[in-house]
């Protein structure tokens, strides 16, 4: 069974540009999470969608959106980088299923570095 | 505001000794707590994890114990081994429904052979 696979694994932007993140979840799982990675902020959670609907998001600005497809294919855009954007950008994976206990499948993640 | 904590950024131990390795909450609605272990260039993988209704859950080597009224979980790996080193993240979910899941800042475990 295949993973979670995101692209581009990594990519160098400059300040002002815009970026757009994909990730493709486990075949038959639902709901994506995306979440930034951040030496010293572990990983903040920035949305999450399920059935192309955003169910949750997290405390980010509005320059940072997603949307999820109807084969569950996720993107992530962040436009006017900025130099904290810089950045290991997560994926997760989950299954519909209730109860949810939380368990993600993860990504290896996109590396934005922002110039 | 962090409400799953990891206060120790970095752990050493020997190999073949204990590793502990905790983690606090504040938000008392969360009722699944999660350990995940992430390498350099890999995404998490899902370690471990425990129902508020239990404090003890073991698997192998990895015991996790949740102590609700003190909001703290830990992390046990019995014996350590150099492979275990790595960084591992709490993470905690919400009662209800589907909640997010929320995420420590995590703690780099180093075994030393």
């Amino acid at each position: 069974k295949a993973g979670v696979t995101q692209t581009p694994r990594y990519l160098i932007k400059t300040r002002g540009q815009q970026v757009t993140l994909s990730c493709s979840p486990i075949s038959g799982h639902r709901s994506v999470s995306w979440y930034q990675q951040t030496p010293g902020q572990g990983l903040q959670f920035l949305f999450e969608y399920f059935s192309e609907t955003q169910r949750n998001k997290g405390n980010f600005p509005g320059r940072f959106s997603g949307r999820q497809f109807s084969n569950s294919r996720s993107e992530m855009n962040v436009s006017t980088l900025e130099l904290g954007d810089s950045a290991l950008y997560l994926c997760a994976s989950s299954s519909s299923g209730l109860p949810n206990t939380g368990e993600l499948f993860f990504g290896e993640g996109s590396r934005l570095t922002v110039l | 505001d962090q409400q799953v904590k990891q206060n120790s950024p970095s752990l050493s131990v020997q190999e073949g000794r204990i590793s502990i390795l905790n983690c606090d909450y504040t938000n008392s609605m969360f009722d699944y707590f999660l350990w995940y272990k992430k390498y350099p260039a890999e995404g998490p993988t899902f370690l471990i994890s425990i129902s508020s209704i239990k404090d003890k859950n073991e698997d192998g080597r990895f015991t996790v114990f949740l102590n609700k009224s003190a909001k703290h979980l830990s992390l046990h790996i019995v014996p350590s081994q150099p492979g275990d080193s790595a960084v591992y993240f709490c993470a905690a979910r919400g009662s209800g429904g589907y909640q997010k899941v929320t995420f420590g800042t995590g703690t780099k475990l180093q075994v030393i052979p």
